[in-house]
């Protein structure tokens, strides 16, 4: 089963352009992380936001928390080409489980 | 270059055969984990390791077996594979504790025919 949903499933946007991906999860977590994945390779983990944080930067990524309404977004500023990849979120199971569950993605495609 | 790597990248079995996927890290990470990747689906857990001389079935454990070698090596192993079994498969492991991302390999992309 998995605990994050990603949305939309796909998204399509011009070079420069914000490009923002939400996740909803359906149970209490000890912290929410997002990674990239280029076509054909591995995940490259991004950020990991804990359940008492809302919001956290790290260059042009900005993700935030909602811990009310059990989601997240993660928005990259000023898109380039090179932005385009599958980006997922990834939560545990709250207490004492830290093991991540992935959604399924967002595609992202940046035109230049 | 440091991280998480992956042997074989690409392989093709026959139904029933067996194979054994490896992985090694070396930044000296307590935990490591086996997922596998199918379209649509995103990635599941098939087994993971907390730390040296300890595994736990994962969502997916069913057809596998895996063997922590030692702080470095996570083995996966098929013992007959099967067309569902068809899938690409990352390794990727993480310091102990809760604060911490993961590293993954690049996967292993595993077709059975």
């Amino acid at each position: 089963s998995q605990q994050g949903e990603e949305d939309p499933q796909a998204l399509s946007i011009q070079e420069g352009e914000n490009a923002t991906m939400n996740c909803s999860y359906k149970t209490s977590i000890n912290n929410l992380q997002w990674y990239r994945q280029n076509s054909g390779r591995g995940l490259v983990h991004l950020i990991l936001i804990r359940s008492n944080e809302r919001e956290k930067h790290s260059g042009r990524l900005r993700v935030t928390l909602d811990t009310s309404k059990k989601s997240s977004s993660l928005l990259i500023t000023a898109s380039r080409a090179a932005d385009t990849a599958s980006y997922f979120c990834a939560t545990d199971a709250g207490g004492g489980s830290y093991i991540p569950t992935f959604g399924r993605g967002t595609s992202l495609i940046v035109h230049p | 270059n440091a991280g998480v790597t992956q042997t074989p990248k690409f392989q093709v079995l026959k139904t029933g055969q067996s194979m054994t996927l490896q992985c090694a890290q070396d930044m000296n990470h307590n935990s490591m984990y086996w997922y596998r990747q199918d379209p649509g689906m995103g990635l599941r857990l098939i087994y993971y390791s907390a730390s040296e001389g300890t595994t736990d079935k994962g969502e997916v454990p069913n057809g596998y077996n895996v063997s922590r070698l030692n702080k470095r090596e996570f083995s996966l192993r098929l013992e007959s594979a099967a067309p569902s079994q068809t899938s690409v498969y990352f390794c990727a492991s993480s310091p102990t504790g809760q604060d911490y991302g993961y590293t993954f390999g690049s996967g292993t992309r595993l077709t059975v025919v």
